[in-house]
């Protein structure tokens, strides 16, 4: 299995909902990765964790919560978003250590936000 | 990271050779240069990889110049399902980061 599963595919929500994204991989991979991808732009990196630990959040604002509940399972957690948090959501994840820039990574094919 | 460089869209004809340049001439000695595509609607996809020898696997080959200040990913023979975008990606040995650039949109073209 060297797939990375996303759900929702598609999610539209008000600026007063609470919802999760959530991502899931069978590959035994112990890094995992959330993006924010706009259209017609690069993926931006948001969050990584390493062995169930967050190491890196690259300024996210906190309507945004990443948790990763064990090693197979990494959700993104969302209050209060705004309308131009209307993005691709995309998951990823790869072997960490033993030297990562050799750790290619795989990606879920994310979740499309909508948000009114 | 080092930064790259990469033309915003080139065609290519069904069956030639496409060749995707990438500048980084920025890059440190312990930075590898990756290669990714997006095919419209998908995750991004890992291509291949490489540190300063030339590589190649089922998918493509990578030339990195001598002073690897530039890389050409090369699809040998480019079908329409190679139409996507394509990302150059340094990065250093041991960062947890994967950042993308702009990336080149190759058009595959029958």
């Amino acid at each position: 299995d060297t797939e990375v599963t996303q759900t929702p595919k598609h999610l539209v929500m008000g600026m007063t909902n609470k919802k999760s994204l959530k991502c899931e991989q069978h590959m035994g991979h112990r890094a995992m990765y959330w993006y924010k991808q706009k259209a017609k732009k690069p993926p931006e990196l948001m969050f990584v964790y390493s062995y169930e630990k967050l190491s890196i959040n690259e300024s996210v604002p906190s309507r945004f919560s990443p948790e990763c509940p064990n090693s197979s399972l990494l959700n993104l957690h969302l209050h209060a978003l705004q309308p131009e948090d209307s993005a691709l959501y995309l998951c990823a994840s790869s072997h960490p250590g033993g030297g990562w820039a050799n750790e290619k990574l795989f990606f879920g094919s994310g979740t499309q936000l909508s948000v009114l | 990271d080092a930064k790259t460089t990469q033309p915003p869209s080139m065609d290519c004809a069904e069956g030639r050779a496409a060749n995707l340049p990438c500048n980084h001439s920025t890059i440190s000695g312990n930075e590898y240069v990756y290669w990714y595509r997006q095919i419209h609607s998908q995750g991004p996809q890992y291509i291949i990889h490489g540190l300063k020898n030339n590589e190649t696997n089922e998918m493509a080959s990578l030339i990195i110049t001598e002073d690897r200040k530039s890389s050409t990913l090369i699809l040998p023979h480019a079908t329409l399902r190679d139409t996507a975008v394509y990302y150059c990606i340094v990065r250093v040995e041991g960062a947890d980061k994967l950042i993308f650039g702009t990336g080149t949109r190759l058009q595959v073209f029958p």
